[in-house]
């Protein structure tokens, strides 16, 4: 099973920061990996697949890089609405798997 | 615009089954995947297994195997999630979401909440 490994669990920061997340594979999964935010109480929400590619209506301020084994999530100008859990999921393989998630809490 | 609803919560004995439906609205069901997520209080998301509804093909993740069955009906456009034996550690919240092959899963169900007790 492929393992992921998000980092930091939690993060502090302020409105108009911008804050990056890394996600790191224990194998090779080239570009197979998505984002999520999610919200108390809430479903999560889709904000980037196959890497870097925004899903429709996620905000500019949202982008994915990398690929094989290390990707980043970068939210520039953080907004109020943008405090939530993010999540990364692989689905390389035929089952898929999500980090463990990273808080972002308001400094 | 494609949406998913799910039943209501549950309450059931440690030792017994629960079953949770999808009802999907807004697109032809036959060209879904869907995927089941399970979270437990306070914890992260947990990948249980997904159906191709057209090929009632099934896969699941190791951890469910032999305890989880997910199905659907073409003729209603619902999916379903049957997890047995129950225990104290599967109280949680139940999403079906739709796995769009590729590009992640969207959009997803309410959640359906889960609550094991002995």
């Amino acid at each position: 099973d492929i393992q992921m490994t998000q980092s930091p669990s939690s993060l502090s920061a302020s409105v108009g920061d911008r804050v990056t997340i890394t996600c790191r594979a224990s194998q090779n999964i080239t570009t197979w990996l998505a984002w999520y935010q999610q919200k108390p109480g809430k479903a999560p929400k889709l904000l980037i697949y196959k890497a870097s590619r925004l899903e429709s209506g996620v905000p500019s301020t949202f982008s994915g890089s990398g690929s094989g084994t290390e990707f980043t999530l970068t939210i520039n100008s953080l907004q109020p609405d943008d405090f939530a859990t993010y999540y990364c999921q692989q689905y390389q393989t035929y089952s898929c798997s999500f980090g463990q998630g990273t808080k972002l809490e308001i400094k | 615009q494609v949406q998913l609803v799910q039943s209501g919560a549950e309450v059931k004995k440690s030792g017994s089954s629960v079953k949770v439906s999808c009802k999907a609205s807004g697109d032809t069901f036959s060209s879904y995947t869907i995927s089941w997520v399970r979270q437990a209080p306070g914890q992260g998301l947990e990948w249980m297994g997904r159906i191709i509804p057209t090929l009632h093909i099934t896969n699941y993740a190791q951890e469910f195997q032999g305890r989880v069955t997910i199905s659907a009906d073409e003729s209603t456009g619902t999916a379903y999630m049957e997890l047995s034996s129950l225990r104290s550690e599967d109280t949680a919240i139940y999403f079906c979401t739709r796995d769009k092959s590729g590009r992640g899963f969207d959009p997803w169900g309410q959640g359906t909440l889960v609550t094991v007790s002995s």
